[in-house]
């Protein structure tokens, strides 16, 4: 079974300080992983993913993701934090894309930016 | 990707009602699933929609309570039967298409649902 653990439910950053949201994941097979945005109101957003191929993805709106298979991680970040920024984050597990292909979703990390 | 679309955007329904949510996509896609979530909290999977054939559901959610149609490529329907005030949450949901992205998920607007 896969899973996902977000560490925090609320992170809180100045405006132009690094973000840095955590994920720790659980997979019995190789995992792909994603990162969604939830802005008020509104449905998911894919910021990025990694399936695979490139360790360090890049994402929309100059966030990244690394994943590191030694420590099951998958952490977010953006280097200068924008008031824009401010949204609820969902880190995502799935199968390799022979199975189901199902997500399993974290808890969600809810970003507070400060001016 | 895809331009998914649902409706109703919202709504708010009484007590032992049920109410149909439909999700329309803008190109044909490999799968479909609808999510379910409750305030406050994370997305859970109530399904896959099958198309031509029943969807398959996830542990907690029954077709009873949650029966999915997905009569083409590119449209699916979830109900939400006998609803109480508990089924009040946002539904999306999300597909995967063919070609490059064919393992990503993209996500609809969502219908949030209030039941009193």
């Amino acid at each position: 079974a896969q899973s996902v653990t977000q560490l925090g439910s609320h992170v809180s950053v100045s405006e132009g300080a690094l973000v840095l949201l955590r994920c720790n994941y659980s997979s019995s097979v190789p995992p792909y992983l994603f990162w969604y945005v939830q802005y008020p109101n509104q449905g998911l957003q894919l910021l990025l993913k990694y399936t695979s191929a490139a360790t360090l993805v890049k994402g929309i709106n100059d966030f990244e993701a690394e994943f590191k298979k030694s420590e099951t991680s998958f952490h977010l970040t953006k280097p200068s934090a924008h008031m824009s920024d401010a949204a609820e984050y969902f880190c995502a597990v799935s199968d390799n894309g022979r199975g189901a292909q199902k997500l399993v979703f974290g808890q969600g990390t809810r970003l507070t930016i400060n001016p | 990707s895809a331009v998914i679309s649902q409706k109703p955007s919202r709504d708010i329904c009484q007590r032992g009602t049920s109410l149909t949510i439909q999700c329309q996509v803008d190109s044909q896609v490999t799968m479909m699933f609808w999510y379910r979530q409750q305030p406050g909290q994370s997305l859970t999977l109530i399904a896959t929609a099958n198309q031509g054939s029943e969807a398959t559901y996830e542990s907690g959610f029954v077709i009873d309570k949650f029966p999915i149609s997905r009569p083409n490529l590119t449209f699916s329907t979830l109900t939400v039967s006998n609803m109480s005030p508990e089924d009040s949450s946002i539904y999306l949901c999300s597909v995967t298409v063919s070609g490059r992205a064919k393992n990503t998920q993209y996500f609809g607007p969502g219908t949030r649902l209030t039941v009193l």
